[in-house]
């Protein structure tokens, strides 16, 4: 089946920096995503982003399809940033399949 | 703004034991999806579900669990025989159409199973 991995898998920041995550997927896929999961443990919704380059104030993404990547992007980086963000990709097998990755866990520090 | 439910947020039962988990996806959305997140691994799929009947379904999701849209609401998750490794979040999602549109997740039921 598809492999989704995420890089890199732990990630430690100081307030106000900025950083770059990255998605790899081995196949073709019909839809890409990133979450970020809060230490509560709500997933969040931040992109949804087959393909191209999205913004949403100190996050945006890009996902390269005929490359297999997508990059999350945040800046200026915040205490409330922390948590793990997921990328999924979605394929159609007959029916529609999310394959999740292990997932970056992000920890912003004061 | 529309958003996925779930209940209850957290359900505890004995090994063996049968438990429902409940979700009321988005309203006009009409592809749903179950996934389980054992505690610190990635999100899971389990299965998806379209026009009352399993779409697709991952190796995890065996004879023991099923899943049900028993009104036009509701949207369930049974597993028969609960096991200890059955502990884990799971999660509702929702989808308005076919074709890989965003998926809106739920706030999860937290199951533990002794």
């Amino acid at each position: 089946g598809i492999q989704v991995e995420q890089s890199p898998p732990d990630l430690i920041l100081q307030e106000g920096a900025n950083s770059t995550l990255r998605c790899n997927f081995s196949d073709s896929v019909n839809n890409l995503q990133w979450f970020h999961q809060n230490p509560w443990g709500q997933l969040i919704n931040l992109f949804y982003i087959p393909s191209g380059t999205k913004q949403n104030g100190r996050l945006s993404a890009t996902t390269v399809a005929t490359e297999r990547y997508s990059l999350l992007y945040i800046s200026s980086s915040q205490t409330t940033d922390s948590g793990v963000y997921f990328c999924a990709v979605e394929r159609q097998t007959g029916g529609f399949k999310t394959i999740f990755g292990a997932g970056t866990r992000l920890f912003v520090k004061a | 703004e529309p958003e996925v439910t779930q209940t209850p947020s957290h359900q505890v039962t004995q090994m063996g034991q049968e438990v429902i988990l409940r979700c009321v996806p988005i309203s006009n959305h009409l592809y749903f999806y179950w996934y389980r997140q054992i505690l610190g691994q990635k999100v899971e799929f389990l299965v998806s579900f379209y026009n009352n009947e399993i779409s697709e379904k991952s190796e995890i999701f065996d004879d023991q669990f099923s899943v049900e849209r028993p009104d036009g609401s509701n949207f369930t998750l049974k597993i028969r025989s609960t096991k200890l490794e059955d502990s884990a979040m799971y999660f509702c999602a929702s989808t308005r159409g076919l074709a890989g549109e965003t998926q809106y997740f739920g706030p999860g039921t937290r199951l533990l199973v002794l």
